[in-house]
């Protein structure tokens, strides 16, 4: 069984500090890693995706990977109230073309 | 219309009920999928189809029937349904075979009474 384990929170972070949201995966063979942020009501958007190894930064948003531990994170530096969502991680395994494994998602809180 | 659409936003049915769900993309992509979402549970994967052709049944029971008449439009078929088949159903597309996001209608709020 393919699992992809998030912490639910709620995470609670105060405006303009550094949200970090924490994400581990079961199959080792997974290749593609993604961040959709989804507001309360509303469908699941793309933040960003993932590859390789290391960091990847888009505007306020980082991703990073580490293979080897099975982890992926997303950083939100200078969180806004905008920010306040639920994240959810997901991967896609090897050698498949489409299947999505997501996480059950984490509760982010951004206080003004 | 742009993007991924659902019809309908909402529906509430009785078990004995049969209804359908449509979704249609816009975005020419090849891939289309049936996800479940319930409250405190990972998104589920229910179907996917490929080209119209049906490529993953995540062993979803049979009260749900998807159809893919085209690669445009997809439905899922409901009837006789449980309470606990209450959730958002989301619809979604992409590109099959590229590595790229997978683009989500607004869903659909499902409740069975």
């Amino acid at each position: 069984q393919k699992e992809v384990e998030q912490n639910s929170g709620p995470l609670s972070v105060p405006e303009g500090a550094i949200a970090s949201l924490n994400c581990t995966y079961s199959d080792r063979g997974s290749q593609s890693f993604f961040w959709y942020r989804q507001y309360s009501g509303k469908s699941p958007e793309l933040i960003m995706f993932i590859y390789s190894n290391g960091d990847k930064e888009d505007g306020r948003f980082t991703a990073q990977l580490n293979k080897a531990s099975q982890y992926v994170s997303l950083l939100i530096r200078d969180s806004q109230p905008s920010d306040s969502a639920t994240y959810l991680c997901a991967v896609k395994g090897g050698g498949s073309n489409y299947k999505l494994t997501f996480g059950k998602g984490t509760l982010l809180t951004v206080n003004p | 219309e742009t993007g991924v659409t659902q019809t309908p936003r909402h529906l509430v049915m009785g078990m004995t009920n049969k209804k359908s769900l449509k979704c249609e993309q816009h975005l020419g992509h090849n891939a289309m999928y049936w996800y479940k979402q319930s409250a405190k549970k990972p998104l589920e994967l229910m179907f996917v189809y490929n080209f119209k052709e049906q490529t993953e049944n995540n062993s979803v029971p049979s009260r749900f029937s998807p159809e893919c008449p085209n690669s445009s439009h997809l439905f899922l078929h409901l009837h006789t349904l449980q309470p606990e088949d209450s959730a958002l159903y989301l619809c979604a597309s992409s590109q099959f075979q590229q590595d790229l996001e997978q683009f989500f209608g607004p869903g659909t709020r499902l409740t069975v009474l």
